[in-house]
């Protein structure tokens, strides 16, 4: 399944499969994303992240892709599981003042069992 | 290690009455920071602080917010008087300094005012 976060901020997948969960930024001079999970309750986890020298990381089961030129980001989940139910933010990072974090709205991900 | 401590968890109040939040950082970090999130939307930025000098308040409502992270460790954020649109949810985060910047999220604390 696959979302294109601000458009669509739910999106629901079965356990198993993967998922794509899109993020549009603003601000061309930012150089740094993340992307944090956030379950109900709870304060947003930090999940991956990438500067803006490089396109592609890897971590366990997530992968986060950047593409500067149409100011893209994307989070993959592979082989989702129950627990990867939550909402998922991006955020960039503007550098001007250093280490100010915009967040965007976010996308629901549910795992249908 | 201890994460993030945030106090109250949830809170309920009267339009008008004051209200104060309270965070401990994660022990060592210098950076602690106060967002504000409202419902379905992602974290904003109210306040940073660098140990205990506040860097950036330039999205705090001055009139009737206010901030202090007197000895560098533990911060309040206080609300005189409240309003209906302040109902929201208050996180604190820190980090090790503004360079290394992964941000870790206590679990906020829930206002609503009636």
């Amino acid at each position: 399944g696959e979302s294109v976060g601000l458009h669509l901020p739910t999106l629901s997948v079965q356990e198993g499969d993967n998922s794509i969960i899109n993020c549009a930024y603003s601000n061309s001079a930012s150089d740094y994303f993340i992307w944090y999970k956030q379950e109900s309750g709870k304060g947003p986890q930090f999940i991956i992240d990438i500067r803006s020298n490089m396109d592609k990381r890897q971590g366990q089961r997530v992968t986060v892709l950047l593409n500067k030129t149409v100011k893209h980001l994307s989070l993959q989940i592979a082989a989702t599981q129950p627990g990867d139910s939550a909402v998922y933010f991006c955020a960039e990072n503007r550098p001007r003042g250093a280490q100010k974090l915009v967040f965007g709205q976010g996308t629901r991900l549910t795992i249908n069992p | 290690e201890a994460g993030v401590v945030q106090s109250p968890r949830y809170k309920i109040i009267e339009k008008k009455q004051p209200v104060a939040f309270w965070c401990n950082p994660i022990s060592g970090h210098n950076t602690l920071y106060w967002y504000l999130q409202n419902l379905g939307q992602g974290p904003e930025l109210l306040i940073r602080y660098e140990n205990e000098e506040a860097v950036d308040d330039s999205q705090l409502p001055k009139d009737r917010f206010s901030a202090e992270r007197l000895k560098g460790v533990d911060s309040t954020l206080k609300i005189q008087p409240a309003e209906l649109g302040d109902s929201a949810v208050y996180l604190c985060a820190s980090s090790l300094d503004r360079e290394r910047g992964e941000q870790f999220f206590g679990p906020g604390t829930r206002l609503t005012v009636l």
